[in-house]
């Protein structure tokens, strides 16, 4: 059971590049989120998904873009990307009845 | 909207000792999850322990135990024997019970167990 799968694990990127960062879930899980770690800044909700066709922005969502065709696919793009994006970004998945989240292994990303 | 608060970056113990982690949380809500994530070297999210607020037992699992205070808004987690495996980031984490599955996190405390 992969759980959940981020790729890449890590990226470089130059300013004003695009890019997807990719995550799948093989749990049916309804719910997924993408949060991004800074440092004294714990996870910060970028955006989530409550199923398929359902999206909606968190806390820190500008620069990103994400959609959501199947349950087990929730791509994160990065439509220009700037020296602000850079982070580690965590795919996690829950389910309609949620008792805990299941992350991905993580993508650090640097915008140079 | 919800807040949770870490006011200790960094914590150290000494190998088979005891260490408390503290976490305040901000909600106007009645039913909600709180967490401890713990997030090693290998950057890896693991959940250490789950607490529903419902439930007035605090949660334990194994060397891992919490103090949850309700009406006070405080969840810590308290590590008894600690191991060297133990030294990481941990992060407190809120959840509403809504079915929305999104999680908001403390600033996390960097804990160093020493030989």
């Amino acid at each position: 059971n992969a759980g959940v799968t981020q790729t890449p694990k890590f990226q470089v990127l130059k300013t004003g590049q695009s890019m997807t960062l990719q995550c799948a879930q093989d749990m049916n899980h309804e719910y997924m989120s993408w949060y991004r770690q800074d440092p004294g800044m714990g996870l910060r909700l970028i955006h989530y998904s409550v199923g398929a066709g359902i999206t909606d922005q968190g806390e820190v969502p500008n620069g990103y873009n994400v959609s959501r065709s199947t349950t087990e696919d929730f791509p994160l793009r990065l439509l220009s990307a700037a020296p602000s994006q850079t982070s580690v970004y965590f795919c996690a998945s829950s389910s309609r009845a949620p008792t805990e989240a299941f992350f991905g292994q993580g993508t650090r990303l640097t915008v140079v | 909207a919800q807040t949770v608060t870490q006011s200790q970056p960094e914590m150290s113990v000494q190998e088979a000792e005891t260490v408390t982690l503290s976490c305040t949380y901000d909600t106007s809500e009645n039913n909600y999850y709180l967490f401890w994530y713990k997030q090693p070297p290998s950057r890896q999210m693991i959940l250490v322990i789950r607490q529903e607020a419902y439930k007035q037992q605090n949660a334990t699992e194994n060397r891992f135990s919490v103090n949850f205070q309700k009406a006070a808004k405080s969840f810590s987690l308290k590590i008894s024997d600690s191991q060297l495996g133990d030294t990481a980031m941990y992060f407190c984490a809120f959840m509403k019970q809504r079915r929305e599955g999104k999680l908001t996190f403390g600033q996390g405390t960097i804990l160093t167990v020493h030989p």
